[in-house]
């Protein structure tokens, strides 16, 4: 049983285009990151979300926690290539330092 | 800094033969994971240590599978015997305690085959 379930697991868009990845469980977080993975590489931190309801904005990216902690959402605005990628959430529950990945949604962005 | 550091970046071993991969964190932060990712089961967290301390290996998948962390500086993940199914990449990542990030190597790519 996955514990952060993804969706979709792969989505091809144009550029320009607007995309939501969402990220859920049914269990509370008491923080939640998104991470961008390219081939070749480890993943790498894009922001941490600490707070229900918390809305925080990286360029073009909105990146929303959920009211109760369980869930979170990745928005992008205009896709470029530049942003394709595996997208990956993570979420540590309690105090523990272990952190758990999500399912991964696979992007790919084209011209 | 240099970053987290693994090695060997690829392997090709075949079945029943022992592999070790290393990892070198980055200098300061006290904890490390050893996460595995496949296409199927996605990235997976193996073990992780606290001050050179093995925290929780649930995720070790079985007995073939050992980790240690003689120091700050240096961590192994070992398996022995390697099967085809161990076949995947397999990441180091050593957390800041001050920003709360993982930060990743660039993963050590195995195929037994």
């Amino acid at each position: 049983t996955q514990l952060l379930e993804q969706s979709p697991q792969f989505l091809s868009i144009q550029e320009g285009e607007n995309l939501t990845v969402y990220c859920n469980s049914s269990s509370v977080f008491s923080s939640l990151q998104w991470y961008r993975q390219e081939p070749g590489e480890g993943p790498v931190l894009l922001v941490t979300v600490v707070t229900g309801g918390e809305v925080k904005k990286l360029k073009r990216l909105t990146f929303q926690f959920g009211d109760a902690r369980k869930d979170s959402s990745l928005h992008i605005t205009a896709a470029q290539p530049g942003d394709t990628g595996l997208y990956l959430c993570a979420g540590v529950i309690g105090t523990a330092s272990k952190l758990t990945f999500g399912t991964g949604t696979r992007l790919q962005v084209t011209l | 800094d240099a970053g987290v550091i693994q090695s060997p970046r690829h392997e090709v071993t075949e079945m029943g033969q022992e592999v070790t991969l290393r990892c070198k964190p980055i200098s300061g932060h006290n904890s490390l994971f050893w996460y595995r990712q496949t296409m199927m089961r996605g990235l997976e967290l193996l073990i992780y240590f606290n001050n050179n301390v093995p925290i929780d290996d649930s995720g070790m998948p079985e007995d073939r599978f050992s980790a240690k962390m003689p120091n700050a500086s240096f961590s192994t993940l070992k398996i022995q015997p390697s099967e085809p199914r161990d076949s995947a990449v397999y990441f180091c990542a050593s957390f800041s305690h001050n920003t709360g990030e993982l930060f990743f190597g660039e993963g050590s790519r195995l195929t037994v085959l």
